[in-house]
């Protein structure tokens, strides 16, 4: 028979254009966020993070908005170089007895076309 | 620098086989944690250790253990190899502090189960 495989998200830009990667989370509870990129045959390497106390975060190039009423995170890359193709993840951290463990999402594929 | 290594990178085995996966941090973080990737369901993790002597099982931690006797090391251990075992493993740690729980990984463990 046909088997069927899961496929990640994908986004598809232009080198210099900017990008916006979401993810939806679980947990109503979860009180901190953080985004990882994986670049491939590498393991995730930190970004940026967010606590549930603040809806915008500003990095280098990198911006993080947090929407608790919709249970809604995004990360928006600026000028986008093909040095940022990777798979994205999000995570979230439960805190309270799960305090360290992080549920990620199952990522998004970021493909920057030169 | 302060860094979290895995040993082996590529493993191949043969089902029944005993495997273990070693994971060393210099970070003098308390938090360990394995996760296995595979394509469809992400990082899921396997087991963690919030500190020597202490272990918990994660969401997928049968046919694994881990031990932790001393801060740096958390060995992963398959006690009897199976096909469904083939997987990308990964050791992160962490240490919480000020509301801020950033795992840091390692480059990663291919493991074959023929």
């Amino acid at each position: 028979g046909e088997s069927v495989g899961l496929h990640l998200p994908t986004l598809s830009v232009q080198e210099g254009d900017n990008s916006i990667i979401n993810c939806a989370y679980s947990n109503s509870a979860s009180d901190y966020f953080i985004w990882y990129k994986q670049e491939s045959g590498k393991g995730p390497q930190f970004i940026i993070d967010i606590r549930s106390n603040m809806d915008k975060r500003q990095g280098q190039r990198v911006t993080v908005l947090l929407n608790k009423t919709v249970k809604h995170l995004s990360l928006q890359i600026a000028a986008t170089q093909p040095g940022d193709s990777a798979v994205y993840f999000c995570a979230e951290n439960l805190g309270g007895t799960s305090y360290g463990k992080l549920t990620f999402g199952q990522g998004t594929i970021l493909t920057v076309h030169p | 620098d302060a860094e979290i290594t895995q040993s082996p990178r590529h493993k191949i085995t043969e089902t029944g086989r005993q495997v273990t996966l070693a994971c060393h941090q210099t970070w003098n973080h308390n938090n360990m944690f394995w996760y296995r990737q595979d394509l469809g369901h992400g990082l899921r993790l396997i087991h963690y250790s919030y500190g020597v002597h202490d272990t918990n099982k994660g969401e997928v931690s049968d046919g694994y253990s881990v031990s932790r006797s001393n801060t740096e090391d958390l060995p992963l251990t398959l006690e009897s190899a199976a096909s469904s075992q083939t997987s990308v493993y990964f050791c992160a740690s962490s240490e919480y502090t000020g509301g801020k729980n950033i795992q840091y990984f390692g480059a990663g463990t291919r493991l074959s189960v023929l």
